[in-house]
C-alpha cells in the first residue's frame, strides 16, 4: 500500500512565524503535490514538484514556497506565517502522469494565530 | 480552463436511502480524466473511481454507481442504501492531457442518519 505521511496533524503558529510541513511517501513516486482545503472551495494547487529539485506553482503559490531535496520527501514552507493561511493543508502523491491517481496523506490543521 | 462545479454542498439522507452526488466539468481538451475521492472525518481522501473521456460505460461497484455522460459534461456518483460509513465530504476532479494538476470540486458533504 502506499503510504504519504505528514510530520503533523494539527499545528498551531502565531503570525510572522516561519513554518515548515514535512510529506513523506515511501513508493517512488515522480510527482508530490501540495493542496490547501478550505470550506466551500475544494482543494486548491499551492505547488507541485515532478522530480527532485523541480517544482511549478500551483494557482495559490503567494506566501508559501517547498523544497524537494529527495524524491521521497517534499516540505511546505510558509516564510511567514498569516492567519489568512489557516487551514487544512494537503499533500499526495502521483506514479507518473495525469492517468493516475494521486495518494493523498492524512492533512495538516494549521492555525494562525 | 478547466473548472468543476458540485452544486451541492451538504446532503443528509437517512440510512437506506439511494443517493446522488453531482459533478458537472467544463474543459476544452477531448482527453481528460476524471475522478470521484471520498474524504472521512479522519481527513485522508480515499480514491474511488477514475474515468477517461473516451469511455462513457458506467461502473457499478458494490453499493456504488458511476454514470458519466458527455453531453452534459456529468459524471455523476450513486450511493444505493446509503449506510452511516458513507458519511464523508466526496470530491469531483479532473485532469487534463496537457496540464499536470487535478482540479477539484468544492465537495458534497453527505451526512447518512441511522
Amino acid at each position: 500500500d502506499v503510504k504519504v505521511t505528514q510530520s503533523s496533524r494539527y499545528l498551531v503558529k502565531r503570525t510572522g512565524e516561519k513554518v515548515f510541513l514535512e510529506c513523506v511517501q515511501d513508493m517512488d513516486h515522480e510527482n508530490m503535490f501540495w493542496y490547501r482545503q478550505d470550506p466551500g472551495l475544494g482543494l486548491r494547487l499551492i505547488y507541485f514538484s515532478y522530480d527532485v529539485k523541480m517544482k511549478e506553482k500551483g494557482d495559490i503559490p503567494e506566501g508559501y514556497s517547498v523544497s524537494r531535496e529527495k524524491k521521497e520527501r517534499f516540505s511546505l514552507i510558509l516564510e511567514s506565517a498569516s492567519t489568512n493561511q489557516t487551514s487544512m493543508y494537503l499533500c499526495a502523491s502521483r506514479p507518473g502522469g495525469i492517468t493516475d491517481t494521486q495518494y493523498f496523506g492524512p492533512g495538516t490543521r494549521l492555525t494562525v494565530l | 480552463a478547466q473548472k468543476v462545479t458540485q452544486a451541492q454542498t451538504e446532503i443528509s439522507v437517512v440510512e437506506k436511502e439511494d443517493v446522488t452526488l453531482d459533478c458537472v466539468y467544463e474543459t476544452r481538451d477531448t482527453t481528460y480524466y476524471l475522478f470521484w475521492y471520498k474524504q472521512p472525518p479522519s481527513g485522508e481522501l480515499v480514491f474511488l473511481i477514475r474515468r477517461n473521456s473516451f469511455d462513457e460505460q458506467n461502473e457499478i461497484s458494490g453499493r456504488y454507481s458511476w454514470n458519466f455522460q458527455k453531453s452534459t459534461s456529468s459524471f455523476n456518483f450513486t450511493i444505493t442504501a446509503s449506510q452511516v460509513v458513507d458519511s464523508a465530504v466526496y470530491f469531483c476532479a479532473l485532469s487534463e492531457s496537457n496540464n499536470n494538476d487535478m482540479r477539484f470540486g468544492a465537495g458534497t458533504r453527505l451526512t447518512v442518519k441511522p
